[in-house]
């Protein structure tokens, strides 16, 4: 247990649906973040934020809608997703912003069809 | 970039032995992390070395980290089959964008029994 919860652990989608990722962190944390793993690439940072506000959007498609309510809770919004948007969403949390070290949930593995 | 490099891409070895992990990066760093993880799990986190550190220990778990060459090595000693997993490294510099960490592609380790 990391303190870091999301789900759904599992989501199959068709490319009309719509539906939501969501993450949960219990360590009083500030910073949260979410990242996509896909095979034999890096993981790629999508979105942080700090204290509820957005401070990074990495060139994320708008089809991906983050969205934090309060500091213990982010979700990511999916619509009208591509095929190749299939991958592992890792959602983390910091206590420090910068270079802080990153507290990883079991991430969302999501298939598009 | 200032993303990380993991080098072997995967590495095979015998319970027992001593598994070493390299990675480098391009550009001055804040810190350098080491992460673990499980298929098809979230990343754990095992050590974080600063810049001004050369050497750190984490039971079977030794980092070393040269500025001067932009290049940090992963020692697990006497390996056990539960090491079996990938490990990355994340270097993360200073401020604004710059202190987010970027992580490598990994190394794959399969320590056999």
């Amino acid at each position: 247990e990391t303190g870091v919860t999301q789900t759904p652990r599992h989501l199959v989608m068709g490319m009309t649906n719509k539906k939501s990722l969501k993450c949960e962190q219990h360590l009083g944390h500030n910073a949260m973040y979410w990242y996509k793993q896909s095979a034999k690439k890096p993981l790629e940072l999508m979105f942080v934020y700090s204290l509820e506000e957005r401070v990074e959007n990495n060139s994320v498609p708008s089809r991906f809608s983050p969205e934090c309510p309060n500091s213990s809770h982010l979700f990511l919004h999916l619509h009208t997703l591509q095929p190749e948007d299939s991958a592992l969403y890792l959602c983390a949390s910091s206590q420090e912003r910068i270079a802080g070290e990153l507290f990883f949930g079991e991430g969302s593995r999501l298939t598009v069809l | 970039s200032q993303q990380g490099e993991e080098d072997p891409q995967a590495l095979s070895i015998q319970e027992g032995e001593n598994a070493t992990m390299n990675c480098s990066y391009k550009t001055s760093i804040n810190n350098l992390q080491w992460y673990r993880q499980n298929s098809g799990r979230g990343l754990v986190h095992l050590i974080l070395i600063r810049s001004n550190e050369r050497e750190k220990h984490s039971g079977r778990l030794r980092v070393t980290l040269d500025t001067s060459k932009k290049s940090s090595s992963l020692l697990i000693t006497a390996s056990r089959a539960a090491d079996t997993a990938s490990y990355f490294c994340a270097t993360a510099g200073y401020g604004g964008s710059q202190g987010n960490l970027i992580f490598g592609k990994g190394t794959k380790l399969s320590v056999k029994p």
